[in-house]
Parts: structure tokens; sequence; C-alpha cells
């Protein structure tokens, strides 16, 4: 299958600072790139959808001033979690897809994020 | 109700056991349709596509039932290498925005048992 390279695998910062994660797709165009958030024990959380070259949706309850999301090109798009909190410490995944190819989601390893 | 609903589980079964999962969606005008795996605190894989017709890979059966709108996945003979959480994923098209709008299931959550 398609891969889809997210980095870094896990981070540690401190209460105040910013976190840029990044996830490529290295074999295919990504039109669509999708940023969730998983909290242990539960179902990923839908973040928000960003197509190449336009402004992310973000879903409801989602501050898009906090969590930054750039898709400049078919193959990059970066989260940046802005004056991290430590309630914002959780496992951050992101997808890619090529739908109008009707292609499944391929997903980055994740990143695990920590806020001390 | 909500747009992709699961069984959250846990569902515990012997090996060699059948096991059946559902997953219903409230969009009909949902397009596609996955079946994802996840190992704990790792990022879900694909498992299989879930065809109109019906797909079968080895061990794992998906089917498409569009009239009643829910998706299935059985595994036979079922291996302990099989415990994971198991999402349902469906993408429902263009949503306002003009964006894709991919939902998850909550996850069922498979022991498979020695």
């Amino acid at each position: 299958g398609a891969v889809v390279s997210q980095h870094p695998s896990w981070v540690i910062c401190k209460s105040g600072t910013s976190v840029k994660i990044e996830c490529r797709s290295l074999d295919f165009q990504a039109t669509t790139m999708f940023w969730y958030r998983q909290f242990p024990k539960q179902s990923l959380m839908l973040m928000a959808t960003s197509n190449e070259g336009s402004k992310a949706t973000y879903e409801q309850g989602v501050e898009k001033d906090k969590f930054l999301i750039n898709h400049a090109s078919l193959t990059l798009s970066t989260l940046t979690v802005t004056s991290a909190h430590p309630e914002d410490s959780s496992f951050y995944i992101c997808s890619a897809s090529n739908f109008r190819l009707n292609t499944e989601a391929f997903f980055g390893q994740g990143t695990r994020l920590t806020v001390v | 109700r909500k747009e992709v609903e699961q069984d959250p589980g846990p569902f515990n079964v012997p090996e060699g056991a059948t096991v059946a999962f559902n997953c219903t969606y409230s969009n009909s005008a949902s397009q596609s349709f996955f079946w994802y795996r996840q190992d704990c605190r790792k990022e879900p894989k694909l498992l299989m596509s879930v065809y109109s017709s019906g797909n079968e890979d080895g061990r794992f059966t998906a089917q498409l039932n569009r009239a009643s709108q829910y998706i299935s996945l059985l595994i036979r003979d079922s291996k302990l290498s099989d415990s994971a959480t198991y999402l349902c994923v469906v993408n429902g098209g263009l949503g306002s925005g003009g964006y894709q709008k991919v939902t998850f299931g909550t996850g069922t959550k498979l022991q498979v048992i020695p």
C-alpha cells in the first residue's frame, strides 16, 4: 500500500511551547489530509480536514488558532500545536488520501505528544 | 443517531471461534467503506475495503448492505494475533465546504483467548 510518513513519532515538550508535526505522502498525491487525535482508550477523533491549497475545515470544538494546519502541497501537511498544555497530550495521527481515485485513507505512524 | 455506530465490545472469544462485527451508518449517500485494525498504541491499518458484492480475504469476509446501511466483518478461525480493535470507516462523500467527510466508528475491541 501507499506510504504516509509522520514525524516525529514522539515528542515531549514544555507547557507553553509549540510543536509541529509533519505528515508526508511518499508515493502518491494526497488531495486530502486528515488530522486525528486519540486519547487513551478512546476512538480516533477527527480534528480537521484539509484539501491541498485551501484552508483546513475544523471539526466542532477544535480551536483553529491552537491547532494550525497547513497543506501547502500534495505531499505535505503540517499540524502545529501552539502554546501546548498538558491536556493537549495525546496521540495525533494523520491520514492522507486521494479520494478522486476513491482510494482508502493511508495513515501515518502517529505522534505521541506529551506536554509537561 | 451517530453517523457511524459500532458495538464497543470487548468481544472475548476462544481461539478458533468465528466472530462478527457490525457497523451501521446514517448517511445513505456514503460512497466507500473500510475496515481498519488498530493495535494498542499504534496507528490504524487498513484491513480491507468493503465492496457492494462482498469480498473475502483469507479468514476475513466483509459485506455491505446498502439497503439497511450496515457493513459487517466476519473473522473465521480466530487467532491470538487477531486481538486488536477493529474500526469501521465510512467515506460520506463531499461534505459542506467541499471536503471529504470520513467518519470512524468508535471501534470494537476483540480479545482472542487461548
